[in-house]
């Protein structure tokens, strides 16, 4: 079946910029993650979703990022007024709903966001 | 100190060998434990949970959990040329259901 889409792959933008990333997950998952990661670490989280709504969104850094899930499927990622160190690989991924241990959560192949 | 905590390495091991990779967690209330496998210019992809102490086995793969020292591994018995790849720790706290990657471990399996 379909794994986890993500577009575009990816994004180069100048600082300043406004952006969008979107995320697709596997069809029937209630839940969806986005990390993001930088070249040499792991995936940092910034947000998840259960459903249509932001479950924890401790991991924004800043309110330049927003996200939504209107429909409780497709989710876009926003950053507004971008800045080079924004640049990373943005991740995407979803998992049926979280419980004690044994969810696997499921990653997208990346959007690779460079800001110039 | 960060939350999770892995040796970056390159951790280098000859073909059919065991390679042992180890990460700490700093939070006592972390639940549940993942290890990820991640290629060169991939996407992470789960090996293995484990959230009871002791061992699990799954094919080549054992992790390991100690709760009472902190400590998570994965042991990988005969190892491949096609498992030279960043290993990432990841946790979870109860029932939240974000990860917490560390760094990651770099492996390389010689032939």
């Amino acid at each position: 079946g379909a794994g986890v889409s993500q577009t575009p792959s990816n994004k180069v933008t100048e600082k300043g910029k406004y952006v969008e990333l979107r995320c697709d997950p596997i069809s029937g998952h209630t839940a969806l993650y986005w990390y993001r990661q930088s070249l040499g670490q792991g995936p940092e989280f910034l947000i998840y979703f259960q459903g249509t709504g932001a479950a924890d969104d401790s991991g924004l850094p800043n309110d330049r990022f927003f996200a939504v899930r209107p429909e409780g499927s497709v989710s876009t990622l926003k950053i507004q007024r971008t800045e080079r160190g924004d640049s990373a690989v943005y991740l995407c991924a979803s998992s049926l709903a979280p419980r004690l241990g044994g969810d696997t959560q499921y990653f997208g192949p990346g959007t690779r966001l460079t800001v110039l | 100190q960060k939350e999770v905590e892995q040796n970056s390495g390159p951790l280098s091991v000859p073909e059919g060998a065991i390679a042992s990779l180890n990460c700490t967690y700093s939070d006592r209330g972390s639940q549940s434990f993942f290890w990820y496998r991640q290629y060169s210019g991939k996407s992470p992809e789960l090996i293995m949970f484990i959230y009871s102490n002791g061992d699990k086995e799954d094919g080549r793969f054992t992790a390991q959990l100690n709760k009472a020292s902190q400590y998570v591994s994965l042991l990988i018995r005969d190892s491949q040329p096609s498992d030279s790849a960043t290993y990432l720790c990841a946790v979870r706290r109860g029932s939240q259901g974000n990860l917490i990657f560390g760094k990651g471990t770099k492996l390389s399996v010689k032939p």
